[in-house]
């Protein structure tokens, strides 16, 4: 779906806490769907993906879930670190083939503030 | 292995003007896309390259941007005359065929005034 909405949610947290940052998308026909994130002046930095026949998927400190009844995608961050601060954007894939194959849309992000 | 590569990394423009973004892929990927992401907002995608030819140019506002990638490796997005509201950040990005991953530049802001 579009983006929209000039207003990111937000999340703060305390270093060493868990986070968890929360998606939801708008195609049921979407196939794979990754994490990205996106320090302030950078451009986005991959972290984690996850295809629609999986439910959980685990990499380094975090872990991606997926509900396909609801449509929904988390990104679990443990032990979060002030480095982990940044905004946060799910994207999905639809499965459509042609010129729309790779397509990734993003979704409106979130913006992580980690204390010390 | 060298990211991709995008300048300049600012630039400041009146509007009506115009403005040329240049990026340059990830060695051996054959996909390209160009992104303009505006403040608070997720990316959203302008063209799509494979190799030199376009895929995807549904949402690139034709009147006034073009965009090419003539010999499948450097591209350039090109904004004729500019407008406010395309005040901006520009993000390429480029994916190897067996991967959906797409691997993004820093980007270019643009500011026009």
């Amino acid at each position: 779906g579009e983006n929209v909405g000039l207003h990111l949610p937000t999340l703060s947290v305390q270093e060493g806490d868990n986070s968890i940052i929360n998606c939801a998308y708008s195609n049921s026909a979407s196939d794979y769907f990754i994490w990205y994130k996106q320090e302030s002046g950078k451009g986005p930095q991959f972290i984690i993906d996850i295809r629609s026949n999986m439910d959980k998927r685990q990499g380094q400190r975090v872990t991606v879930l997926l509900n396909k009844t609801v449509k929904h995608l988390s990104l679990q961050i443990a032990a979060t670190q002030p480095g982990d601060s940044a905004v946060y954007f799910c994207a999905e894939k639809s499965n459509a083939g042609g010129t729309s194959y790779g397509k990734l849309t993003f979704g409106q992000g979130t913006i992580l503030t980690v204390h010390p | 292995e060298a990211g991709v590569a995008q300048s300049p990394r600012y630039k400041i423009i009146e509007k009506r003007q115009s403005v040329a973004f240049w990026c340059n892929p990830i060695s051996g990927h054959a996909t390209l896309y160009w992104y303009q992401q505006i403040l608070g907002q997720g990316p959203k995608l302008l063209i799509q390259f494979q190799n030199n030819g376009v895929v995807d140019d549904s949402q690139l506002p034709k009147d006034r941007f073009s965009a090419e990638r003539l010999k499948g490796v450097d591209s350039t997005l090109k904004i004729q005359p500019a407008k406010l509201e395309d005040s901006a950040v520009y993000l390429c990005a480029s994916r190897l065929g067996n991967s959906y991953e797409q691997y993004f530049g820093p980007g270019t802001r643009l500011t026009v005034t």
